[in-house]
């Protein structure tokens, strides 16, 4: 089992629509989890941090966490052509300073 | 607020050759992570430093080094050079403290690395 899974893409959807992103973790002591962007030929662009659980909702995106069920999600509103990108969701263990483990991405295309 | 920044951009090397990236950190923070990326195998922890020390490590070769200045600048180095260290090189800058936003990890453009 990989320590960090995302749902598998790519992921197409209408601009307009709610795009949802998904990613489950192994590790029970993870504390923080974060979402990154990145545009093809460019390096990871941080978007939204959540560390307790429930919703963290920051403009158009919405971030949704439940330790329980070990699962992190990204939700994008009113999706723009521009949102296409790769999504990454990464996950920074307890005692694991640094290091982040991140998922193998999924490849979002909005169409106009 | 300056951003990560790393040099070079781009470099081409041969095989059994070594290779110095440099990352120099957002400033204020303290802690710097570097990471392979590769399409076959994603991104990749190597290591990380906090105030000159490697407080991480992640499943490489002994190839495969790094340091933190006091200034906390950071370099990794890479000998004898594999085709497979083909990748792209990235570095990330954080507070470096847990809890909150002191852990948000900000990326440099990376290192574009060609062993041919």
């Amino acid at each position: 089992q990989k320590e960090v899974e995302q749902n598998s893409g790519p992921l197409s959807v209408p601009e307009g629509a709610i795009a949802s992103l998904n990613c489950t973790y192994s590790d029970r002591g993870s504390q923080s989890f974060f979402w990154y962007r990145q545009y093809s030929g460019k390096s990871p662009e941080l978007i939204m941090s959540i560390y307790s659980n429930g919703d963290k909702e920051d403009g158009r995106f919405t971030a949704q966490l439940n330790k329980a069920s070990q699962y992190v999600s990204l939700l994008i509103r009113d999706s723009q052509p521009s949102d296409s990108a790769t999504y990454l969701c990464a996950v920074e263990g307890g005692t694991s300073y640094g290091k982040l483990t991140f998922g193998q991405g999924t490849i979002l295309t909005v169409h106009p | 607020k300056a951003g990560v920044t790393q040099t070079p951009r781009y470099l081409i090397k041969t095989r059994g050759q070594q290779v110095t990236l440099s990352c120099s950190p957002i400033s204020g923070h303290r802690s710097v992570s570097w990471y392979q990326q590769t399409p076959g195998q994603g991104l990749q922890f190597l290591f990380e430093y906090f105030s000159e020390t490697q407080r991480n490590k992640g499943n490489f070769p002994g190839r495969f080094s790094g340091r933190q200045f006091s200034n906390s600048r950071s370099e990794m180095n890479v000998s004898t050079l594999e085709l497979g260290d083909s990748a792209l090189y990235l570095c990330a800058s954080s507070g470096g403290l847990a809890g909150g936003y002191y852990n948000e990890q900000f990326f440099g453009p990376g290192t574009r690395l060609t062993v041919l």
